[in-house]
């Protein structure tokens, strides 16, 4: 079936500006995350969305970051007032289960380049 | 304070060499272990592990949990070129949804 996907793949903006990132998790996936992973670093938590429960925001890095996932399927990530340390590579997963299985599906990513 | 170290950092073998990664962890509250293969960008889930002692195995990669001495290794046997990639240990937590992420091991194998 379909697998995690994101859009745009790539994103070249200019400092300054506003970005909305997409991700379209697998069918039927209560659970939602969004990471990024600036280059050679680790993958950073950033928000987590379950069912109609509130989302967990605690690894949202600035309150220019925000989130939402709309009929509990669909998410959007957007950055307000882009900055150059926001270039990074973001990723969403999706996993069919609130607990007991934590496996998590990515997307293949966007890439934010922030001139 | 959850600690994940996997060692070694980074490795470059040949082809039909057979590498162990390892990945041993101090954290609370532990529910699962679970590995993941990362090529360029998406992580691809490889195993989850529960149980201590039970082996999980596809095809050339199998991976075990030793909940006593808190650590878990990922072996691949005649590794290829595909093989090449950042395999990264993660943990889920009672309590928590948020996964923890080990840094990775980097993994080149060469022709």
């Amino acid at each position: 079936g379909a697998g995690v996907s994101q859009s745009p793949s790539n994103k070249v903006t200019e400092k300054g500006k506003d970005v909305e990132l997409r991700c379209d998790p697998i069918s039927g996936h209560t659970a939602l995350y969004w990471y990024r992973q600036s280059l050679g670093q680790g993958l950073e938590f950033l928000i987590y969305f379950q069912g109609n429960s509130a989302p967990d925001k605690s690894g949202l890095p600035s309150d220019r970051f925000s989130a939402e996932r709309t009929g509990g399927s669909v998410s959007t990530l957007t950055i307000q007032r882009t900055q150059q340390e926001d270039s990074a590579v973001y990723l969403c997963a999706s996993s069919p289960h609130s607990g007991g299985s934590y496996e998590q599906y990515f997307g293949p990513g966007t890439r934010l380049t922030v001139t | 304070e959850d600690k994940v170290v996997q060692s070694p950092l980074s490795l470059v073998v040949h082809e039909g060499d057979t590498v162990t990664l390892n990945c041993s962890y101090e954290v609370t509250n532990f529910r699962s272990l679970l590995w993941y293969k990362q090529e360029k960008k998406a992580p691809t889930f490889l195993f989850m592990l529960t149980s201590s002692g039970i082996e999980k195995k596809s095809g050339r990669l199998s991976s075990i949990l030793d909940k006593k001495e808190l650590f878990s290794i990922l072996n691949i046997t005649a590794t290829q070129t595909g093989d090449s990639a950042i395999y990264l240990c993660v943990f889920a937590l009672g309590g928590s949804y948020i996964p923890t992420f080990g840094r990775g091991t980097s993994l080149i194998v060469h022709p």
